[in-house]
């Protein structure tokens, strides 16, 4: 069974620009989650999507977006891009939300911003 | 508001013996998951081993084990037989009513030969 695969895998991108980050999820999962995660402020929960609905969001600002597809593939966004953006975006999937030990993480998408 | 704290920042032991990895948590939750997971330096997260708040077995997972004390709050993670691959990034996290993952800040683990 192939894992969550994540692309692109590096990215650098000038600031002010936006930028989409892709997540397929293990097949047969149906929820995934995204996490940041920068050397100042470790691992941090964006938010999690289950059928297309996102269930859940942290304290991240609203020019950080997702949205989840019919085939559970999900996609980020962020927009209006600063240097504190840049850092180690993680996506995981479960086959529901809640499932403690079924979340599997991708190996992520670095950012870098310029 | 779920805390999860990991006070060593750094770890070393030395290959084939036994190690444990502190983690503390704060959590008003009755139910709750408490979990590891390890970070290599190709970034992807692997899960290690799982703890739910009413498990009154600790749980174990090959060299892998979670010394779960409820009333101390506390979730150390005991790795036997230490071996090189083993170096690494180890995150603490825990999963509470709103099915957040809250992690710790990290303990970075070195295996020497």
């Amino acid at each position: 069974k192939a894992g969550v695969t994540q692309t692109p895998r590096y990215l650098i991108k000038t600031r002010g620009q936006q930028v989409t980050l892709s997540c397929s999820p293990i097949s047969g999962h149906r929820s995934v989650s995204w996490y940041q995660q920068t050397p100042g402020q470790g691992l941090q929960f964006l938010f999690e999507y289950f059928s297309e609905t996102q269930r859940n969001k942290g304290n991240f600002p609203g020019r950080f977006s997702g949205r989840q597809f019919s085939n559970s593939r999900s996609e980020m966004n962020v927009s209006t891009l600063e240097l504190g953006d840049s850092a180690l975006y993680l996506c995981a999937s479960s086959y529901v939300p809640g499932q403690p030990y079924e979340q599997y993480f991708g190996p992520g998408t670095r950012l870098t911003v310029t | 508001a779920q805390k999860i704290t990991q006070t060593q920042p750094g770890m070393f032991v030395q290959e084939k013996e036994a190690v444990t990895l502190d983690c503390t948590y704060d959590t008003s939750d009755q139910s709750y998951g408490l979990f590891w997971y390890k970070q290599p330096s190709s970034g992807e997260m692997i899960f290690l081993i799982y703890q739910g708040s009413y498990d009154e077995q600790n749980a174990t997972e090959g060299r892998y084990s979670l010394n779960f004390q409820k009333a101390r709050k506390s979730a150390n993670l005991v790795i036997s037989a230490s071996q090189l691959g083993d170096s690494a990034m180890y995150f603490c996290a825990m999963r509470g009513s709103n099915y957040k993952l809250t992690f710790g800040k990290g303990t970075l683990l070195t295996v020497n030969p």
